[in-house]
């Protein structure tokens, strides 16, 4: 099973340029979300998904869009990248028993 | 508002040893779920136990076990045995419900020494 995927790996970005992080689960779950992993605060989270159609924001949504257009796909999209956005992405999707499966995450630096 | 808090930045430990990493919340929740995650240096978020806090039982898993104190807000867990593969970041995480929004802990950082 290949759960949850993320792709890429690593990202160097300049500020002002947009991009976007894909994220792909096959286990059929409804909700979704995306954090990011700053250097001593944890994981935050910036949006989450309920199902195809449903999104909504998380604690730190500035700067980050996101769609869920199918139940298996979660794309964040930075539209001008800032070098506050550095950071490690992670996507997760949430299995029954309130157990989230997260993806490799996304080592993103912008310059 | 709920908050997690990990008050030890790093940690070692001998092999063979037992280490008990530490995790306070707040909430005024009632239902709610508690969890560890292991971090290794390959930066994949591992879940290593669960906790649901209507259930008094500590959880356990193998090495890993976890001291719920839920009227002081307490969630640590305890490594038996530690092994050089358990060098890693730990994240304490809470949950309300069936909400999916997990809140982390600022991670503490494990090291085995052999």
């Amino acid at each position: 099973n290949a759960g949850v995927t993320q792709t890429p790996k690593f990202q160097v970005l300049k500020t002002g340029q947009s991009m976007t992080l894909q994220c792909a689960q096959d286990m059929n779950h409804e909700y979704m979300s995306w954090y990011r992993q700053d250097p001593g605060m944890g994981l935050r989270l910036i949006h989450y998904s309920v199902g195809a159609g449903i999104t909504d924001q998380g604690e730190v949504p500035n700067g980050y869009n996101v769609s869920r257009s199918t139940t298996e796909d979660f794309p964040l999209r930075l539209l001008s990248a800032a070098p506050s956005q550095t950071s490690v992405y992670f996507c997760a999707s949430k299995g029954g028993i309130n157990i989230q499966y997260f993806g490799a995450g996304t080592r993103l630096s912008v310059l | 508002a709920q908050t997690v808090t990990q008050s030890q930045p790093e940690m070692s430990v001998q092999e063979a040893e037992t280490v008990t990493l530490s995790c306070t919340y707040d909430t005024s929740e009632n239902n709610y779920y508690l969890f560890w995650y292991k971090q290794p240096p390959s930066r994949q978020m591992i879940l290593v136990i669960r906790q649901e806090a209507y259930k008094q039982q500590n959880a356990t898993e193998n090495r890993f076990s976890v001291n719920f104190q839920k009227a002081a807000k307490s969630f640590s867990l305890k490594i038996s045995d530690s092994q050089l593969g358990d060098t890693a970041m730990y994240f304490c995480a809470f949950t309300a419900g069936n909400t999916g929004k997990l809140i982390f802990g600022q991670g503490t950082t494990l090291q085995v020494k052999p």
